[in-house]
């Protein structure tokens, strides 16, 4: 299994302005996953982040919006930049234990935008 | 990629009995996920269904899955209140990715 944490857990932040979410992970692994889930809605994956290359994004998601950060095998940042009341949700990362296990996520940071 | 569909999505059952939540997804997959998510809570890793005709109970809750028919399925038995929450299926965008898609989720409300 993997034990993620997450911070803040949840922040209140004024449109334009940016916030960095950490996700640390308890093990080494090689991807992580960031997810958007919006008010009532079901979970969207926005990125995937790989140590030590760009991270892959998902379409309608872009790196100047979403910037992310993998500087090693346990830690990753996302960054939602320049924000809008649309963007608030929760934001959750999540690793995967290999093909014959579940990916497990991490608590999650709800933002709200005003 | 695949496509991911639950229904019901909305759910309200009287305690002692029981109901079934479908995931109908749109390609092949090697496996399909259950989660369970609690107001205001991430998300419980219930269940991975690997291969066609597993079936995995834990409590009152199992699940299925058909590859063929591309059916998953969550039994639910003599429900109780604890288990109102809302349930997601997902599966990996294509074989072999660790990315997934998730279904709308059923939520779930068990009354007395």
């Amino acid at each position: 299994s993997a034990v993620i944490s997450q911070k803040p857990s949840r922040d209140i932040c004024q449109r334009g302005t940016s916030l960095t979410i950490q996700c640390q992970v308890d093990s080494q692994v090689t991807m992580m996953f960031w997810y958007r889930q919006q008010p009532g809605q079901s979970l969207t994956l926005i990125a995937t982040a790989n140590q030590g290359s760009e991270a892959t994004y998902e379409s309608g998601f872009v790196i100047d919006k979403f910037p992310i950060s993998r500087p090693n095998l346990t830690f990753s940042t996302l960054t939602v930049s320049n924000m809008s009341p649309e963007d608030s949700s929760i934001y959750l990362c999540s690793v995967g234990a290999g093909p014959q296990d579940t990916q497990y996520f991490g608590p999650g940071t709800r933002l709200t935008v005003l | 990629e695949l496509k991911v569909e639950q229904n019901p999505l909305f759910l309200s059952m009287q305690e002692g009995k029981n109901y079934t939540i479908y995931c109908n997804y749109s390609t092949t997959s090697d496996r399909l996920y259950w989660y369970r998510q609690d107001p205001g809570k991430s998300l419980e890793s219930l269940f991975v269904l690997l291969s066609n005709g597993a079936v995995k109970q834990e409590g009152r809750l199992m699940a299925s899955l058909d590859t063929k028919a591309r059916l998953s399925t969550l039994h639910i038995t003599a429900a109780v209140h604890d288990l109102s929450a809302t349930y997601f299926c997902a599966g990996p965008t294509q074989g072999g990715s660790e990315k997934l898609v998730f279904g709308k989720g059923t939520k779930l409300t068990v009354n007395p």
